[in-house]
């Protein structure tokens, strides 16, 4: 069963990057049956997914938010990261991690199994 | 772009809750997804390709539809269902794109 866990500052300045981590336990981001996805949700509203990245480091990104996130893997650290700059006080939220399934011999993908707990990220001025 | 319905939904235990999710577009039932989501909590995958239970999920609940229409049923609804419900659906592009949510209370 994978865990995952994310990390990274709970506060980030109006205009500066917001950057978190999420490390993955209980097996390997290096896999093909798996993308690995950040998910958003500002306090009391719904989920907004922000983009997925593969093992070999090929990432899509929510169009709407395209310009400024970027998504990376690290394979050796069994890592994957978010960078969102320019943050605005729209971009405070509880961002997750998760996994996200990708795999042709069974029924059915894009579903998110493993979450982490969430973290709570506020943008100050 | 997913519409779920209703807003809320209160309901007694031992009650069946019937929740829609209405696609703009006709979609592929493979990649229709339902998620429990409890305040403070990450969401929870219930359904996966419209009428998979995820693991641990109790035969309870059960997904159904097809193109534009699908649904989640809780059969014999019990407390501690309360929670928010979420439809997700996956395409290349754009990715993935959720539902607004479904909020179930009991009465």
């Amino acid at each position: 069963q994978l865990h995952l866990q994310e990390s990274g500052p709970g506060r980030v300045r109006l205009s500066e990057t917001l950057s978190l981590t999420c490390t993955v336990s209980g097996g390997s981001v290096d896999t093909l049956s798996h993308y690995w996805a950040w998910i958003r949700q500002p306090p009391g509203k719904g989920l907004q997914w922000i983009g997925s990245v593969f093992y070999n480091g090929k990432a899509y990104i929510n169009p709407s938010l395209e310009s400024r996130v970027t998504i990376s893997i690290d394979t050796s650290k069994n890592q994957f990261s978010l960078r969102l700059t320019f943050v605005t006080a729209a971009d405070t939220a509880t961002y997750y991690c998760a996994n996200q399934w990708d795999d042709m011999d069974r029924d059915g993908d894009g579903d998110l199994e493993f979450w982490g707990q969430g973290a709570l990220v506020t943008v100050s001025s | 772009v997913l519409t779920q319905s209703p807003g809320t939904l209160s309901l007694s235990p031992g009650d069946t809750a019937t929740l829609s999710c209405r696609a703009s577009h006709s979609v592929d039932r493979k990649y229709l997804v339902w998620y429990q989501q409890k305040p403070g909590r990450a969401p929870r995958l219930l359904i996966y390709a419209t009428f998979n239970r995820a693991t641990g999920i109790p035969d309870r609940f059960s997904g159904s539809g097809s193109e534009t229409d699908f649904f989640l049923t809780i059969t014999g609804v019990e407390s501690q269902d309360s929670a928010v419900y979420y439809c997700q659906h996956y395409d290349n592009s754009p990715g993935l794109t959720f539902g607004g949510g479904t909020k179930v209370e009991m009465k």
